[in-house]
């Protein structure tokens, strides 16, 4: 079975600095592994996919096979990052998306 | 920028009444999905739909759910007879498709149904 396990339902940072949102999953096969953000009032909108490999509002994600994570990072935290983050995958040769329970991430001046 | 809207974006019906969410997809976007989020719990697949067909649905999906995508824009899910549990948020996404077998499914606001 599919699963995606965010540990942490709260985290909150200073601005300025390092975060880390968890993100370990379990599937046997090769998933694709996406971050999704939402905001205040705002839908759920993708973030970073594990296959881009690339920074996103200064956000990166790698994906580890052997730990089985794909842990957010970014070095420096700012105001505006406060948001849920939802980790996801997808596999099988299907497109759905199965959703970690999501950490909010705050922010603080 | 093209966006999935969903409508309405509150609906409060009495338990056993039928209701039926509307989305409007993405213009060019072939897939289409439902998902649910319950208060405080995961983001949950119910159904994905291509070619006016189901293409995969979950064990949340049982008889009393049914979708369709009735005049070639809209895409409704129906709940046929409401329960207390059904009272969540259901969001439609749709998917499109990009270079080298990757995709992103773009989400619309959601739908915050009440079941009294």
């Amino acid at each position: 079975a599919q699963r995606v396990t965010q540990p942490e339902k709260l985290l909150s940072v200073f601005k300025g600095a390092p975060v880390e949102l968890k993100c370990n999953y379990s599937y046997s096969g090769s998933p694709e592994l996406f971050w999704y953000v939402q905001y205040s009032r705002q839908r759920l909108q993708l973030l970073l996919r594990h296959i881009s490999r690339e920074s996103i509002k200064g956000f990166t994600a790698d994906l580890n096979k052997g730990e089985t994570s794909f842990h957010l990072k970014k070095p420096f935290a700012q105001e505006e990052d406060s948001a849920m983050y939802y980790c996801a995958l997808s596999a099988g040769g299907s497109e759905k998306l199965v959703f970690g329970k999501g950490t909010k991430l705050t922010v603080n001046p | 920028e093209p966006e999935v809207t969903q409508t309405p974006s509150h609906q409060v019906t009495q338990m056993g009444q039928e209701v039926i969410l509307r989305c409007v997809p993405i213009s060019n976007h072939l897939y289409f999905y439902w998902y649910r989020q319950i208060l405080g719990q995961k983001v949950e697949f119910l159904v994905s739909f291509y070619n006016n067909e189901i293409s995969e649905k979950s064990e949340i999906f049982d008889d009393q759910f049914s979708v369709e995508r009735p005049d070639g824009s809209n895409f409704t899910l129906k709940i046929r007879s409401t329960k207390l549990e059904d009272s969540a948020m259901y969001f439609c996404a749709t998917l499109e498709p990009l270079a080298g077998y990757s995709y992103e499914q773009y989400f619309g606001p959601g739908t915050r149904l009440t079941v009294t």
